[in-house]
């Protein structure tokens, strides 16, 4: 099955200072990268994905890049703030069956 | 977006008893729901997914007697954590897929004396 690796567990960026998470799957038929943003004991929360036919997606300060030849994506927030403090997951799918495999998640700290 | 709701919430319960939580897609139809399980300051993990009108697929090391999975509608799945234990208390998920993304309900957190 696919696993998929994330990096760093934890992170802490002074406010307006850039987040970057990274991950890393094995399944080469993966071609699905969703992002979860959870605080704590919510639902996870979809900020952003993408595909394998796109490189390089961006939602206003959140953007992820995909290097499909070297299995690995990332996350990238910028001017991040306070609000933006949670724990973050990647995830990917081998298929459209929506069957995710989680990264083991990154806890991100903003400090004011 | 899809709604999905989880009932409820939390749930207290003494060991040995069973526990039933109930995952509803609102204002969609969801053929296939799937099940994660939380430990405190850990990742999601796959326990099963949901079929309608069929039995589920349980992932590896999950005991099909222990969780046990009914999806009879198209819109409720449920699972029933049964002869509940102490090992049992954690953070149950649900999600459904609509319109290309997955939806999560709000969680259950299970805590068995």
């Amino acid at each position: 099955g696919e696993n998929v690796e994330q990096h760093p567990s934890t992170l802490s960026v002074q406010e307006g200072d850039s987040a970057v998470i990274k991950c890393t799957y094995s399944d080469s038929a993966s071609n699905y990268f969703p992002w979860y943003k959870q605080e704590l004991g919510k639902r996870p929360q979809l900020i952003i994905d993408i595909r394998s036919n796109v490189g390089e997606k961006k939602d206003q300060r959140i953007a992820v890049t995909l290097n499909k030849t070297a299995k690995h994506f990332s996350l990238h927030i910028t001017e991040t703030q306070p609000e933006d403090s949670a724990v973050y997951f990647c995830a990917a799918i081998p298929s459209n069956d929506y069957k995710l495999s989680f990264g083991a998640g990154t806890t991100v700290t903003v400090r004011a | 977006g899809a709604v999905v709701s989880q009932h409820p919430s939390r749930v207290i319960c003494k060991s040995g008893t069973s526990v039933k939580i109930e995952c509803r897609s609102l204002d969609f139809q969801a053929t296939t729901m799937f099940w994660y399980r939380q430990f405190p300051k850990k990742s999601l993990m796959l326990m099963a997914t949901s079929n309608e009108g069929s039995k589920a697929t349980y992932e590896q090391g999950v005991e099909k007697d222990k969780f046990l999975i009914n999806h009879a509608s198209l819109t409720l799945s449920t699972l029933t954590v049964t002869s509940a234990h102490p090992e049992d208390s954690s953070f149950y998920i649900c999600s459904a897929s609509h319109g290309g993304e997955l939806f999560f309900g709000e969680g259950s957190r299970l805590t068995v004396l």
